[in-house]
């Protein structure tokens, strides 16, 4: 079993949808927990990390943790085009070692 | 902004050749790493280094060296490139210590090995 889980899609959603994106976990130190947004042949980019369980805003953009049900979510409100990405969860412990462990990424396209 | 360069983003490689991915960070991060992308694999770490001339395995890194001389410069090696080595491959880094909890990342290096 793989320490993250995510479904890889492809998901696609009209325009204006909200989006939810979704990883599971299975050990149970993770801390730190991130998204990343990685375009056709880019490099990731970090969109927004969190500590602890609940709820973070970023903008369009709410990054939720459930350290209960080691679940994590990513929704997008007001979806754009632009928003079109490979979308990666990424956690590790903080103490220690600095390896993250990433999720397989899910294809998102947002259609016009 | 932290700036991650890798200097090669396309490379066609000679099964056999040995091949060198070269990658600089400017932010002065004691952390840095070498990932390969895959589909349906996800993000793989190769090697990290957390100083100069240290470096420890990560998940795959049969076939893979690594080389760092200077803070901000990591270096991957090929040794004898194989076409199962065909991939993108990501550099990154981030600070020390528990404030190194952002990574940045390269564009990439997209390698073929034929």
């Amino acid at each position: 079993q793989k320490e993250v889980e995510q479904d890889p899609g492809p998901l696609s959603v009209p325009e204006g949808a909200i989006v939810s994106l979704n990883c599971t976990y299975s050990n149970s130190a993770f801390q730190y927990f991130m998204w990343y947004r990685q375009y056709s042949r880019k490099g990731p980019e970090l969109l927004m990390y969190t500590y602890s369980s609940g709820n973070k805003e970023d903008g369009r953009f709410t990054a939720q943790v459930d350290k209960s049900s080691k679940y994590i979510s990513l929704f997008i409100r007001d979806s754009q085009p632009s928003d079109s990405a490979t979308y990666l969860c990424a956690m590790k412990i903080i103490q220690g070692a600095q390896k993250l462990v990433f999720g397989q990424g899910t294809r998102l396209t947002i259609n016009p | 902004d932290v700036k991650v360069t890798q200097s090669s983003r396309y490379l066609v490689k000679r099964t056999g050749e040995k091949v060198f991915l070269e990658c600089v960070q400017d932010m002065d991060h004691e952390n840095m790493f070498w990932y390969r992308q895959d589909p349906g694999l996800g993000l793989r770490l190769i090697y990290f280094s957390y100083d100069v001339k240290m470096k420890e395995k990560g998940d795959i890194p049969e076939g893979y060296s690594v080389s760092r001389e200077k803070k901000e410069r990591f270096s991957l090696i090929l040794e004898s490139a194989s076409t199962n080595q065909t991939s993108m491959y990501l550099c990154a880094s981030t600070e020390g210590g528990i404030y190194g909890n952002t990574i940045y990342f390269g564009e990439g290096s997209w390698l073929t090995v034929v």
